[in-house]
């Protein structure tokens, strides 16, 4: 079955440095990977979208990297500030569909 | 741009009673708006979704009759818990998207707790 995998511990790093955040898929070919933050007790907010067909994307201090052949996205924050705080959540989307499959997040804190 | 809005924010409410939630869409025509379901510490799981005008599609395993939906217009769309007993307790969130394009980047209402007691 699909699965997406976010390591389920809490990343926890120092003001300034990069964050690094991992999402893992299988049986799975998606046409889009998305990454979305979702603060305690609100809605999830659209950070960035990558397609298949794109290795990188950038916006301001956040990076993504799509891997299709290791089916793996690296989502990376750089100087991060203690406001960077959240859990982060990977989603996918295949080819031609429209229903989008989410990870159960990552949460990252960030210590200033 | 791409504001939804949720209401209630917050409910709580006694076993076997109802309970409806709207989600908005406030600056665009939303096509297609989704309703999930949120447990703690767990990911977004979709319970359906709904086209304006047309009957909404329901996940595997998520009860049609007890889980009401409506989505009126291009801005509105709402959820009905009918019968809700404690099991239901969770976090809810719909999202929205103007469905054009080939992508479904979704806008998030703020979500709304539900508490059965």
């Amino acid at each position: 079955s699909q699965k997406i995998e976010q390591n389920s511990e809490a990343l926890n790093i120092q003001e300034g440095k990069t964050a690094t955040l991992t999402c893992n898929y299988t049986n799975y070919s998606p046409a889009y990977l998305q990454w979305y933050r979702q603060d305690p007790g609100r809605g999830p907010v659209f950070l960035l979208l990558i397609r298949e067909n794109e290795k990188e994307k950038r916006k301001e201090r956040l990076k993504v990297t799509f891997d299709t052949t290791l089916k793996q996205s690296l989502f990376h924050i750089t100087a991060s500030q203690p406001a960077d705080s959240a859990t982060y959540l990977c989603a996918l989307a295949p080819t031609g569909g429209f229903k989008t499959i989410f990870g159960a997040g990552t949460r990252l804190f960030v210590k200033a | 741009g791409a504001v939804v809005s949720q209401h209630p924010s917050r409910v709580i409410c006694k076993s076997g009673t109802s309970v409806k939630i709207e989600c908005r869409s406030l600056d665009f025509q939303a096509t297609t708006m989704f309703w999930y379901r949120q447990f703690p510490k767990q990911s977004l799981m979709l319970m359906a979704t709904s086209n304006e005008g047309s009957k909404a599609t329901y996940e595997q395993g998520v009860e049609k009759d007890k889980f009401l939906i409506n989505h009126a217009s291009l801005t509105l769309s709402t959820l009905t818990v009918t019968s809700a007993h404690p099991e239901d307790s969770s976090f809810y969130i719909c999202s929205a998207s103007p469905g054009q394009g080939d992508t479904d980047t979704q806008y998030f209402g703020p979500g709304t707790r539900l508490t059965v007691l």
